[in-house]
């Protein structure tokens, strides 16, 4: 079975400093892809970054970036240079590419929260 | 709008109650997707819609349970005789393309059901 693990709870982080939010996933397919999303306390999901499972050069959007280690089976979100409304929960989530209607696997989450 | 669009966005209901989710998909958007977010936990997928075909029902909890999008387009939701395990959010999703590729899934705000 497919499955998430986000091991870290909570996270605090000084402002304007980076932080490593934890993802490792089990998935005996080939094809997937992987998904970070951050979902402020308004409840919206909002998505940040996609990386392929083909994918040779780790994802990168603006201040996130995704350091995939495929033989390690993790795919840790890299936040940089942290702001005040980075504080947020945050899912990691998996979607197998050959799996009919590709829905999303979350993990449970990690709230971060961003100090000034 | 341009969004996905849910209402209501809270919804109290008494145990026993039926209850009718209804989740706006963004314009031409062919994939829809339900899930359940408890309190603290990462979404659970529900269940997915390819226009108005019914594909994937395997993460409804019961046969309380029951969506329909019967034009392809505005899906809803029924919960049967609420229970308070039913208590959650329920996000729904949609997307552009039938399955495959980097396309993410677009989120609705969610409606927070609360049954006492």
């Amino acid at each position: 079975a497919q499955k998430i693990t986000q091991t870290q709870p909570g996270m605090f982080v000084q402002e304007k400093e980076a932080v490593t939010l934890d993802c490792t996933y089990d998935t005996s397919d080939q094809s997937y892809g992987l998904f970070w999303y951050k979902q402020p306390s308004s409840g919206e999901m909002i998505f940040l970054i996609y990386q392929g499972s083909y994918d040779e050069q780790n994802a990168t959007e603006g201040r996130y970036s995704l350091n995939f280690q495929k033989a390690r089976k993790s795919a840790n979100l890299v936040i940089s240079a942290s702001q005040l409304g980075d504080s947020a929960m945050y899912f990691c989530a998996m979607r197998l590419l050959m799996e009919y209607g590709n829905k999303l696997v979350f993990g449970a989450g990690t709230i971060l929260r961003v100090k000034s | 709008g341009a969004g996905v669009s849910q209402s209501p966005r809270y919804k109290v209901a008494k145990r026993g109650q039926d209850v009718a989710l209804r989740c706006d998909p963004i314009s031409g958007h062919v994939s829809l997707f339900w899930y359940q977010q408890a309190l603290g936990q990462g979404p659970e997928f529900l269940t997915y819609f390819q226009n108005e075909a019914q594909l994937d029902k395997s993460g409804l909890p019961s046969d309380r349970f029951f969506a329909e999008r019967p034009e392809g387009s505005v899906s809803t939701l029924k919960i049967q005789r609420t229970q308070q395990e039913d208590s959650a959010v329920y996000l729904c999703a949609s997307r552009l393309e039938l399955a495959g590729g980097s396309y993410e899934q677009y989120f609705g705000p969610g409606t927070r059901l609360t049954v006492t």
